[in-house]
């Protein structure tokens, strides 16, 4: 597609429930991002992807966190028995290569546990 | 990681106004990306721009790396400019791609 695409767009998940997020990057791009955003703040990197090598995971909060991307395009957030705390946007970006270049996001996936 | 300051946090205007948004950083930078956070939540892209100057239309953008901030400008604003404007730097160190935010500047422009 011509931009990034997020599904769900939105999710009410239980308190304990997994969830699991896709993420499409624009064709051809090689890096992939996950970031996690709470209410009035700035996006915070949660874990990075170059085609199917996670190179960087060092924002994942907990090991109820786990991406993966097995083909190098599509991409998938899993949380594990979410908790409150969980709730929040969780963005996708995609970038054409790694370093300096425009990086660009999709709609994001509202998560809200409850 | 890099730290990144956005000033002022809130900023309300009426129709017509000139505005200056900024942003600092703590230490030198590969890239240089401002967002306009529509109220769907997606970042739109408005400036890559590690240094230099950019204009597009009623948007401009400076970021002087030496001195570690960067500018933006809305002048004429509308009210669909309305939303949260996002600085975001990957530092210079990095060859991974990941960005750093600031907090944002809250941007509401009345009729």
């Amino acid at each position: 597609g011509a931009g990034v695409s997020q599904s769900p767009r939105y999710k009410v998940a239980k308190r304990g429930q997994d969830v699991a997020l896709r993420c499409d990057p624009i064709s051809g791009h090689v890096s992939l991002f996950w970031y996690q955003q709470a209410l009035g703040q700035g996006p915070e990197f949660l874990t990075y992807f170059q085609n199917e090598a996670q190179l960087d995971k060092s924002g994942l909060p907990s090991d109820r966190f786990f991406a993966e991307r097995p083909e190098g395009s599509v991409s998938t957030l899993k949380i594990q028995r979410t908790q409150q705390e969980d709730s929040a946007v969780y963005l996708c970006a995609s970038s054409p290569r790694a370093s300096g270049n425009t990086i660009y996001f999709g709609e994001g996936s509202w998560l809200t546990v409850v | 990681g890099i730290q990144v300051e956005q000033s002022p946090p809130d900023l309300i205007l009426q129709e017509g106004a000139n505005s200056t948004l900024r942003c600092n950083f703590s230490d030198s930078v590969n890239n240089l990306q401002w967002f306009h956070q529509n109220p769907w939540g997606q970042l739109i892209n408005l400036f890559y721009i590690p240094s230099g100057t950019k204009q597009n239309g009623r948007l401009s953008a400076t970021t002087v790396a030496t001195e570690r901030y960067s500018l933006l400008y809305i002048s004429s604003s509308q009210t669909t400019d309305s939303g949260v404007y996002f600085c975001a730097v990957e530092d210079r160190g990095s060859t991974l791609g990941r960005l750093y935010f600031g907090r944002g500047t809250q941007l509401t422009v009345w009729p």
